[in-house]
């Protein structure tokens, strides 16, 4: 089985620009989860999806980052414009709907 | 109320040892608390997860002890090997509108000698 996938897995960028991750997550999980996790800390839950609706944002900066995920299958996550404390891993994760979820890679994020 | 607590922030032991990794939160509607392993450059994996009607689980080298009444829990490796030099998160979660939602600990460095 496939794992999560994400894209790209290293990006540097200056301050006050956009950037976007891409997140496949496994075939058939209905739930997707963006998190950010900035070094030396736990993952922090950003967005969380079911299918193609929103479950929970509460923790996301709306002011300036964004996510969608059209067809209830990949997703996407958007920072305009990126701040310095942007800088850390973009983790993406899913779940089939039991509570195990299962992690990418991630992105990790440098704003210079 | 939603944060997990965690320590030590980094522990050292030798092949062989029984490292504890300690847990502690507030939210008593948490019922799901799994630990999950992170290697450099990969997201962290699930290793063993428990749920509040049991005090303690074994999978393999890896236990969780858990005391609700005290609002803790913990990780013990038996026998560790150097290829457990990771990175562990604690976390937590409650059912409901929040289903899924994992509120992480700030994570253990582990490293384990030859």
């Amino acid at each position: 089985e496939a794992g999560v996938a994400q894209s790209p897995r290293y990006k540097i960028i200056e301050k006050r620009q956009s950037v976007a991750f891409w997140c496949n997550p496994i075939s058939g999980h209905a739930t997707l989860y963006w998190y950010q996790q900035i070094l030396g800390q736990g993952p922090k839950l950003l967005i969380q999806f079911q299918n193609n609706g929103v479950v929970d944002d509460s923790q996301l900066p709306k002011d300036r980052f964004s996510a969608e995920r059209l067809k209830g299958v990949d997703s996407t996550l958007k920072i305009q414009p990126a701040k310095l404390e942007d800088s850390a891993v973009y983790l993406c994760a899913s779940s089939f709907g039991g509570d195990e979820q299962f992690f990418g890679p991630g992105t990790r994020l440098t704003v210079l | 109320q939603q944060q997990v607590k965690q320590s030590p922030q980094s522990l050292i032991v030798q092949k062989g040892g029984i490292p504890i990794i300690n847990c502690a939160y507030e939210n008593t509607a948490f019922d799901y608390f799994p630990w999950y392993q992170q290697f450099p450059g990969k997201g962290p994996a699930l290793l063993i997860a428990i749920r509040p009607d049991v005090s303690e689980k074994k999978e393999g080298r890896f236990t969780i002890s858990f005391n609700k009444s005290a609002k803790q829990f913990s990780l013990h490796i038996m026998d560790s090997q150097p290829g457990d030099s990771a990175t562990y998160f604690c976390a937590a979660s409650r059912g409901g509108t929040s289903y899924g939602k994992l509120t992480f600990g700030q994570g253990t460095i582990l490293t384990v000698h030859p």
